[in-house]
């Protein structure tokens, strides 16, 4: 089983470059998030979508937006990035309605911004 | 407003005795409550969930998690420690709000396991 996919893995951008990461999973979930990884910071949450044709800023939104382009896909665009931005980002889904319903991670994607 | 802390953000434990990596969180509902491992340069993998159903909660990998209400408290622990569970590990509250799950997670305790 696939899960949750993420690409690329890796990036290196410009400051002021754009960029879109992808993000796809295979298990009918409605809920998909969009997190930063910085270290001593945890993971914080940069967007979220509870289902298809809606999103809502996190805690971090500044300099991303988001597209949930069908139940399937949710991906994560820097307009123009800064340094700022360089981190760890991670996709996941959940499936609401379920109680106690874990999250389900990709690998992430390493992003550095120069 | 949910929140957890991770009281630890380095624990060293030598090969063999035992873990405790300590999680309190501060939820207005009944919460979830989860651990996560990831090790270095991987993604996140579930340890285990509190479901309710019971308040001593077993895991992959040998580890447990013990729900206390009355401390806000979710502990997680192992009698003995390998070599394999140097990572780092969070724990995350969820909540329900208008229909959406959020999930809230703590700035993470990175185990280290000496030989």
């Amino acid at each position: 089983n696939a899960g949750v996919t993420q690409t690329p893995k890796f990036q290196v951008l410009k400051t002021g470059q754009s960029m879109t990461l992808q993000c796809a999973q295979d298990m009918n979930h409605n809920s998909m998030y969009w997190y930063r990884q910085d270290p001593g910071m945890g993971l914080r949450l940069i967007y979220y979508s509870a289902s298809e044709g809606t999103t809502d800023k996190g805690e971090v939104p500044n300099g991303y937006n988001v597209s949930r382009l069908n139940k399937r896909e949710f991906s994560l665009r820097l307009e123009s990035a800064a340094p700022s931005q360089t981190s760890v980002y991670f996709c996941a889904s959940s499936a609401p309605g379920r109680v106690y319903s874990p999250l389900h991670f990709g690998n992430g994607t390493r992003l550095t911004v120069t | 407003a949910q929140s957890v802390t991770q009281l630890d953000s380095h624990v060293s434990v030598s090969e063999g005795t035992p873990v405790l990596l300590r999680c309190n969180y501060s939820s207005s509902y009944s919460p979830s409550l989860f651990w996560y491992v990831q090790h270095p340069n991987k993604g996140l993998q579930l340890l285990l969930k509190y479901t309710s159903a019971a308040t001593l909660v077993k895991g992959i990998n040998g580890f447990e998690a013990e729900f206390k209400k009355s401390e806000t408290s979710f502990h997680l622990t192992k009698p003995s420690a390998h070599m394999s569970d140097a990572a780092e590990y969070f724990c995350v509250v969820s909540e329900q709000n208008s229909g959406t799950y959020k999930y809230i997670f703590g700035t993470g305790t990175r185990l280290k396991v000496l030989a």
